[in-house]
């Protein structure tokens, strides 16, 4: 089955500080990864893909096949990094994306 | 930058009242995606859309739901008789050239179903 697993629902900070925000995926065969940014009364949007391998923001994400994950990193964490990111695959033929629970990450000052 | 625009932004509606959710995707865009997240639940696929016709549509996309593309540029979301359970947020998402290309979300339609 495809899933994509986020297992912290939220993850707090403080400014300075280094993010993982984890990502576990299962799919059978080469997935295409994302992660996807929500600013507070904001639309969906991308930050960044695995095929791309930029960073974003100062946010990096390596795919690691054999541990099956997508974990978003970032060394130094700003408080406009507040925001819910959701990790997703596109699954089958058509595009559409699984995502994952998302994770509400809080940067404190 | 073009954006996805979805329309309205806040939906009420009596139980078993058709609803219809309006999305206009990005011009030039080609394959079209209905989502839906329950409050406090996961971002999860309805159906997606390419060359006028469903090109995979999840279980949850039953015989209540329908989506159409009227004129070229509109993009909808049909409940034929809503429930309670449909009140979420829906988002409406589109993509040009190949499906695995960036898909752009609208601001998303709140829909709630009393």
């Amino acid at each position: 089955a495809q899933r994509v697993t986020q297992p912290e629902k939220l993850l707090s900070v403080f400014k300075g500080a280094p993010v993982e925000l984890k990502c576990n995926y299962s799919y059978s065969g080469s997935p295409e990864l994302f992660w996807y940014v929500q600013y507070s009364r904001q639309r969906l949007q991308l930050l960044l893909r695995h095929i791309s391998r930029e960073s974003i923001k100062g946010f990096t994400a390596d795919l690691n096949k054999g541990e099956t994950s997508f974990h978003l990193k970032k060394p130094f964490a700003q408080e406009e990094d507040s925001a819910m990111y959701y990790c997703a695959l596109i699954g089958g033929n058509t595009g559409k994306l699984i995502f994952g629970q998302g994770t509400t990450l809080q940067v404190k000052p | 930058e073009p954006e996805v625009t979805q329309t309205p932004s806040h939906q009420v509606t009596q139980m078993g009242q058709e609803v219809i959710l309006r999305c206009v995707p990005i011009s030039n865009h080609l394959y079209f995606y209905w989502y839906r997240q329950i409050l406090g639940q996961k971002v999860e696929f309805l159906v997606s859309f390419y060359n006028n016709e469903i090109s995979e549509k999840s279980e949850i996309f039953d015989d209540q739901f329908s989506v159409e593309r009227p004129d070229g540029s509109n993009f909808t979301l049909k409940i034929r008789s809503t429930k309670l359970e449909d009140s979420a947020m829906y988002f409406c998402a589109s993509t040009s050239g190949t499906i695995k290309n960036i898909q752009y979300f609208g601001a998303g339609t709140r829909l709630s179903v009393l």
